[in-house]
């Protein structure tokens, strides 16, 4: 059963960079045509994606989020990783590391394995 | 951005009775050259991730209760939830995988009446 796992720091200064780590167990994600990427929900909001990559590197963000968003994948250690820069209070959320059922390119496709979430709160 | 619009917003169902959730796209999202409408359902309880019931608008997802089913086409599609149970109180989402960015509906709230 495939597993996913994030790991970071909780707590974010403003203008500083978050960073979250996803470990994924139960599978490989150096094989396959599914994507992996990050989504994320603010305290008591609803879910915005934040972007997906590929095993070989290729990525796709959401334009809101382009010009700070970072991903890279580890398939040596079976991980990817998300770094968002400048975070404001805004960026306050429980972030989401997922598998994506591709459907197409682009990034597109369902999200069918999730981690449990990390809580990330930007406060100094 | 396709925006997906929710409706109702919360509702209250009595235990054995139907929800019915419906999504609304400001654009089509079936691809006429393989007539498939890249639609998703998902629930989230509290404190857990979302998961996902329902792909390609009406394909169940392996594990989920048949009373979960989803209908519709192009802009318009419903969730229903046939004889709610206890454990089907949840925030429950739609998801468009047609373009990039892939966006998400605002949820709607299901309560026990």
């Amino acid at each position: 059963q495939l597993q996913l796992q994030e790991s970071g720091p909780g707590l974010v200064k403003p203008s500083e960079t978050l960073s979250l780590t996803c470990t994924v167990s139960g599978g490989s994600i150096s094989i396959g045509d599914d994507y992996w990427g990050w989504i994320r929900q603010p305290p008591g909001k609803g879910l915005e994606w934040i972007g997906t990559i590929f095993r070989d590197g290729s990525t796709y963000y959401n334009p809101s989020l382009k010009s700070r968003v970072t991903m890279s994948v580890d398939t040596s250690k079976n991980q990817f990783s998300l770094k968002l820069t400048s975070v404001t209070a805004a960026d306050t959320a429980v972030y989401y590391c997922t598998r994506t059922f591709r459907t197409g390119d682009l990034g597109r496709g369902y999200f069918d394995y999730w981690g449990q979430g990390a809580l990330v709160s930007v406060s100094s | 951005d396709i925006l997906l619009t929710q409706s109702p917003a919360s509702l209250a169902v009595s235990l054995g009775e139907r929800a019915t959730i419906n999504c609304k796209s400001n654009q089509s999202l079936l691809y006429r050259s393989n007539k498939r409408n890249y639609l998703a359902w998902y629930q989230q309880k509290p404190g857990q991730p979302p998961k996902l019931l329902i792909y390609r608008a009406s394909i169940r997802e392996s594990g989920v209760p048949d009373r979960f089913s989803g209908s519709g086409s192009e802009t318009d599609f419903t969730l229903t939830i046939n004889s709610l149970q206890a454990e089907d109180v949840a925030v429950y989402y739609c998801q468009q995988c047609y373009s990039s960015p892939l966006t998400f509906g605002a949820g709607t709230k299901v309560e026990i009446k």
